[in-house]
């Protein structure tokens, strides 16, 4: 069965640092998202990515983060000048349709910590 | 705006019991509702969803049902085993305005089924 795929699956960064996580939808998926979970917190909507732009972003999603889609099979989660606050678990999520009923499919997560 | 509210955990069962775990929302219009899993060091899974009132999702044993008169998604299975163990999420799928293709998520309820 086709799988989102992400990497790293850890990310290990300094304080101010940027970092970039990579994501890899299902193949014939048109619609991709980011989520967040902070450890013992909810998981959260970031971002939705359609035809080549943002669909919607949350008040999380702030100018420290883009996204972006270098090519056709990655799906990019960039922060720049990374926080403290910024440490927790990026999922990535992609679907076919953006119909109300269609589920969406996630990645494995990558655990960002911010030392 | 949409919220999700789940039963506070961690929930501990022997194997071979009923389990339960209640969740109810909050939402305008008409949402899709779903369960989502997540085993120890994996991503999120897809348990079932809902997609109108009185709908019945049901995979590997779970089950639960779109009570729109009580605004729930409450999950269920008549037999645990050691293998259900892991976090499970109840999530609401927008239906209209802004809310559209973004997913709301509970706060997880842990179960650990014990042999």
């Amino acid at each position: 069965e086709p799988e989102v795929t992400q990497t790293p699956s850890h990310q290990v960064t300094q304080m101010g640092q940027e970092v970039i996580l990579r994501c890899v939808p299902i193949s014939n998926h048109l619609y991709f998202y980011w989520y967040r979970q902070i450890l013992g917190q909810k998981v959260e909507f970031l971002v939705s990515f359609y035809n080549n732009e943002i669909s919607e972003k949350s008040e999380i999603f702030d100018d420290q983060f883009s996204v972006e889609r270098p090519d056709g099979s990655n799906f990019t989660l960039k922060i720049r000048s990374t926080k403290l606050e910024d440490s927790a678990m990026y999922f990535c999520a992609s679907t076919a349709l953006r119909a109300g009923n269609q589920p969406q499919h996630f990645g494995d997560g990558t655990r960002l910590s911010i030392l | 705006g949409n919220s999700v509210t789940q039963m506070e955990g961690p929930v501990t069962l022997s194997e071979e019991a009923f389990l339960t775990i209640n969740c109810t929302y909050t939402a305008t219009g008409y949402p899709s509702l779903f369960w989502y899993v997540q085993y120890p060091g994996e991503g999120l899974q897809l348990l079932l969803k809902a997609t109108k009132a009185d709908d019945k999702g049901s995979n590997k044993g779970f089950e639960a049902t779109y009570r729109k008169e009580t605004t729930s998604f409450h999950l269920e299975k008549g037999s645990v085993q050691v293998s259900d163990s892991a976090v499970y999420f109840c999530a609401l799928l927008g239906a209209g305005g802004t809310s559209y293709g973004k997913l709301t998520f509970g706060q997880g309820t842990i179960l650990t089924v014990h042999p």
